[in-house]
């Protein structure tokens, strides 16, 4: 019931499309969810973050989508660059306690 | 403002020995988490402390401990090393009292068991 499940583990997008990575959970306790986006050799960064008490938020080209019924959100990179090539990691915060991490979508944009 | 400081980055440990790794959060947070990153199981959640305490654990065995000290800076312990501990180990810190997930991370500490 802690689980985040995160999809896919690895993808693969051309320059200027859209990356599109899916996270799933199950504990309705959980009140917050950011992403994270970490380089080689560097730590996690925060990215963007939503609560659920909204649909959609949306911050330069990436946006998150929340769907509170079907618990699930997502985290779409539009005009993908090469720069945003990283590993992106989604998360849940189960109200006072620990971050739950996905287990990392690794993404690729090629030239 | 300097952000999350790790020490060491890199380190190589035989089975059987132990390792401490420092964590120095930015300036002016009290929260420190540990988490250990490996491929395949993303970042699993070691422990939290807020202000010398442990507020939060996860489902490491007691090989693995930490501590904060007054001036906020943490340190992790694992003892009788196994390969399978293997990982980068990631330190975060935040600000909030209340723990609402907002955490600054530092580069990490790369520990490789032989």
């Amino acid at each position: 019931q802690q689980q985040v499940k995160q999809s896919p583990q690895s993808l693969i997008v051309q320059k200027g499309g859209i990356s599109i990575i899916n996270c799933a959970y199950e504990n309705t306790a959980f009140d917050y969810f950011p992403w994270y986006q970490q380089f080689p050799g560097k730590g996690p960064a925060l990215l963007i973050a939503i609560r659920p008490d909204v649909s959609e938020k949306k911050e330069g080209r990436f946006t998150i989508s929340f769907n509170k019924s079907a618990k699930q959100f997502s985290l779409h990179i539009m005009d993908s660059q090469p720069g945003d090539s990283a590993t992106y990691f989604c998360a849940a915060h189960p109200g006072f306690q620990k971050l739950v991490f996905g287990t990392g979508t690794r993404l690729l944009v090629s030239p | 403002k300097a952000g999350v400081t790790q020490t060491p980055r890199y380190l190589i440990k035989t089975r059987g020995q132990q390792v401490t790794l420092s964590c120095s959060p930015i300036s002016g947070h009290r929260s420190v988490s540990w988490y250990q990153q490996t491929p395949g199981q993303g970042l699993q959640f070691l422990f939290e402390y807020f202000s010398e305490t442990q507020r939060n654990k996860g489902n490491f065995p007691g090989r693995f401990s930490g501590r904060q000290f007054s001036n906020s800076r943490s340190e992790m312990n694992v003892s009788t090393l196994e390969l399978g501990d293997s990982a980068l180990y990631l330190c975060a810190s935040s600000t909030d009292r209340v723990n609402t997930g907002e955490l600054f991370f530092g580069e990490g500490s790369r520990l490789t068991v032989l």
